[in-house]
């Protein structure tokens, strides 16, 4: 099993830039998560979906910031347009019912 | 705000000593999670216990779970060098359905 798989590991954007962050969780998990990692506010869920289904996104920092999970191996967070306050390690994770959670390398974002 | 906290914020030991790090938490849970971060890298799951067990180990690593106070301890035995990383606590609370809730994390150095 190869894990939680996130692209690119690491982006640098310039301000008001579409990015795009890609992540494959571990198959036959069924549940995906997006945290994002700062030194200031350290592990912050932004969003998760269960059976692809967004269930809570009270996380997602404004409307600048939105996920998808079109089916259960692929999911995308999407921030536009970016801002430098959004550079971060931004982390996908996946877990099966209430185990523990398998997270991938993480995106470091850096908005210039 | 974060679900738990843990003590202390920065533990320096030698090789061959025990560490010892501690959470707290502030709502009922569900279980309670251990995770290691090395610099650079994913969280990697170390080791779960539910709130019905009270103790539980893993090789060197060794969980208690209080929930009368609401509070757990990571006891990692005969510490290695390699054992230097972030290590946080994650709560799987009742009221929040399936995502882990993190702390601020301890941040453990083995000299060696």
């Amino acid at each position: 099993d190869a894990g939680v798989i996130q692209s690119p590991r690491h982006e640098v954007t310039e301000m008001g830039q579409e990015v795009t962050l890609r992540c494959k969780p571990i198959s036959g998990h069924n549940s995906l998560f997006w945290y994002r990692q700062t030194m200031m506010r350290g592990l912050e869920l932004l969003i998760y979906f269960n059976n692809n289904v967004p269930i809570d996104d009270s996380g997602m920092p404004e409307d600048r910031f939105s996920a998808k999970m079109p089916n259960a191996s692929f999911s995308t967070l999407k921030i536009q347009p970016s801002e430098p306050r959004d550079s971060a390690v931004y982390f996908c994770a996946s877990s099966f019912g209430t185990g523990g959670f398998s997270f991938g390398s993480g995106t470091r974002l850096t908005v210039v | 705000s974060q679900q738990g906290e843990e003590d202390p914020q920065a533990l320096s030991i030698q090789e061959g000593e025990n560490a010892t790090m501690n959470c707290s938490y502030k709502t009922s849970i569900n279980n309670l999670q251990w995770y290691r971060q090395n610099s650079g890298r994913g969280l990697v799951h170390l080791i779960l216990i539910r709130s019905n067990e009270r103790e539980k180990h893993s090789g060197r690593l060794r969980v208690t779970l209080d929930t009368s106070k609401k509070s757990s301890s990571l006891l990692i035995t005969a510490s290695r060098a390699a054992d230097t990383a972030s290590y946080f606590c994650a709560t799987d609370a009742w009221t929040s359905g399936s995502r882990l809730t993190f702390g601020e994390g301890t941040q453990l150095t083995v000299n060696p």
